[in-house]
């Protein structure tokens, strides 16, 4: 089936440092990308959504210019968190959706990125 | 903006019981998911729902999608310690739309 990977599963930084999440779909092109957080005992919120070559679509309430994103090809995006702070901690996860038949009934889920901003 | 909710937050289900959870949503669906999930970890995909009428299983899971596609029901019988976990529900109101989660429901098997 389907995999998609993401690096790294766990981070530590120091407050104002940056941290890049990569999140990969091994065996098939994706053409929409989706970044979602967690909280503790919550649940999961939708970031943003990347198209490979275009610009990201932030939900409301997200800001673009502090958590950055790019998909520069059909297997690769990057989430940028720009000068961390520990309210930046959380766990990120990303989702790959192939377009065409499937539709969003193949969107595959990464394994998640622990973030800790000390 | 289209609005999930997921009931009840939290469940305490002795082990061998039945237990039900419901997603409703305030809008028509293209597709509803179900997810289990521990926290710190990454989702497992339970099923997809799409036509209005809807129902699938696996294993000891059955979940169902209403005639006018706004509302779930995932069911667990004789449940087990190892169905324990978060559960979400996530739907998409168009083909190529994003999924957007309910809040979860924390399950507890007591043995």
């Amino acid at each position: 089936g389907a995999v998609v990977s993401q690096h790294p599963s766990r981070v530590i930084c120091k407050s104002g440092t940056s941290v890049k999440i990569e999140c990969r779909s091994l065996d098939f092109q994706a053409t929409t990308m989706f970044w979602y957080r967690q909280f503790p005992k919550q649940s999961l919120m939708l970031m943003a959504t990347s198209n490979e070559g275009s610009k990201a679509t932030y939900e409301q309430g997200v800001e673009k210019d502090k958590f950055l994103i790019n998909h520069a090809s059909l297997t690769l995006s990057t989430l940028t968190v720009t000068s961390a702070h520990p309210e930046d901690s959380s766990f990120y996860i990303c989702s790959a959706g192939t377009s065409g038949i499937g539709g969003t009934d193949t969107q595959y889920f990464g394994p998640g990125t622990r973030l800790t901003v000390l | 903006s289209q609005e999930l909710e997921q009931s009840p937050q939290s469940l305490i289900v002795q082990e061998g019981k039945n237990l039900t959870i419901n997603c409703t949503s305030s809008k028509t669906l293209y597709g509803l998911y179900w997810y289990k999930q521990k926290y710190g970890e990454g989702l497992i995909f339970l099923m997809m729902l799409q036509k209005g009428g809807e129902e699938k299983s696996h294993e000891k899971i059955t979940a169902k999608l209403d005639e006018k596609k706004q509302q779930s029901s995932l069911h667990i019988t004789a449940s087990q310690p190892s169905h324990a976990g978060i559960y979400l529900c996530g739907a998409a109101t168009n083909r190529d739309d994003k999924i957007i989660f309910g809040k979860g429901t924390r399950l507890h098997i007591l043995p």
